[in-house]
């Protein structure tokens, strides 16, 4: 089944240590979007890529920065993580802007 | 500023009756409304949307209203089932815009 893919489900770093999510799409879709989602939440879109073209959300911390290499992966790289970083990152993927999003499961981060 | 409110963090309704979920929003230039539903350790899965020219979108057991004037959607389940039970998120868009801004979601559990 095609979907969108997100390792590790849990990740574990410590205090301003460098981590790397991972994100994978069989969809083939154009858009890839990072949320970050913390406990009672809205989901808070990051930044989006619409195929190589990058686009960072104006308050997303510049501790946070994003890889598309090809069309299938997203990566979110957070630089020097905080506590207050701790929360359920979410990838997700659309054909088209403003189209259907596919929400991969997300990847629980913890930092200690 | 929270554009989009779900103000009812949790519902409980007996099998077979009707849910109805709210949502509120404070952007007037939103032209386009999406419910997703989530289930436990999954991503958020598109359920049903509506366009701003609509007052209803109707999908088998799940209708969306929207009320323009009073900046208000809600989703109707009819029947409710226990598969139901998962936290729901509206999601609104601006016309011009390439994202979506979600609400804080609301838990809903369908009792048996």
């Amino acid at each position: 089944d095609a979907m969108v893919i997100q390792n590790p489900r849990y990740q574990v770093t410590q205090f301003g240590k460098p981590v790397t999510l991972s994100c994978s799409q069989t969809l083939n879709h154009n858009v890839m979007y990072w949320y970050q989602q913390k406990s009672s939440q809205a989901p808070k879109l990051l930044f989006h890529y619409y195929d190589k073209d990058f686009n960072n959300e104006a308050d997303t911390p510049d501790n946070f920065q994003s890889r598309r290499p090809n069309t299938s992966f997203c990566f979110l790289d957070i630089r020097s993580p905080g506590l207050g970083d701790a929360a359920m990152y979410l990838c997700a993927t659309s054909r088209v802007k403003l189209g259907e999003q596919y929400f991969g499961p997300g990847t629980r981060l913890t930092v200690t | 500023d929270q554009q989009v409110k779900q103000n009812s963090p949790s519902l409980s309704v007996q099998e077979g009756r009707i849910s109805i979920l709210n949502c509120d929003y404070t952007n007037s230039m939103f032209d386009y409304f999406l419910w997703y539903k989530k289930y436990p350790a999954e991503g958020p899965t598109f359920l049903i949307s509506i366009s701003s020219i609509k007052d209803k979108n109707e999908d088998g057991r799940f209708t969306v209203f929207l009320n323009k004037s009073a900046k208000h959607l809600s989703l109707h389940i009819v029947p409710s089932q226990p598969g139901d039970s998962a936290v729901y998120f509206c999601a609104a868009s601006e016309r011009g815009t390439y994202k979506y801004i979600f609400g804080t979601g609301t838990r809903l559990k369908v009792l048996a």
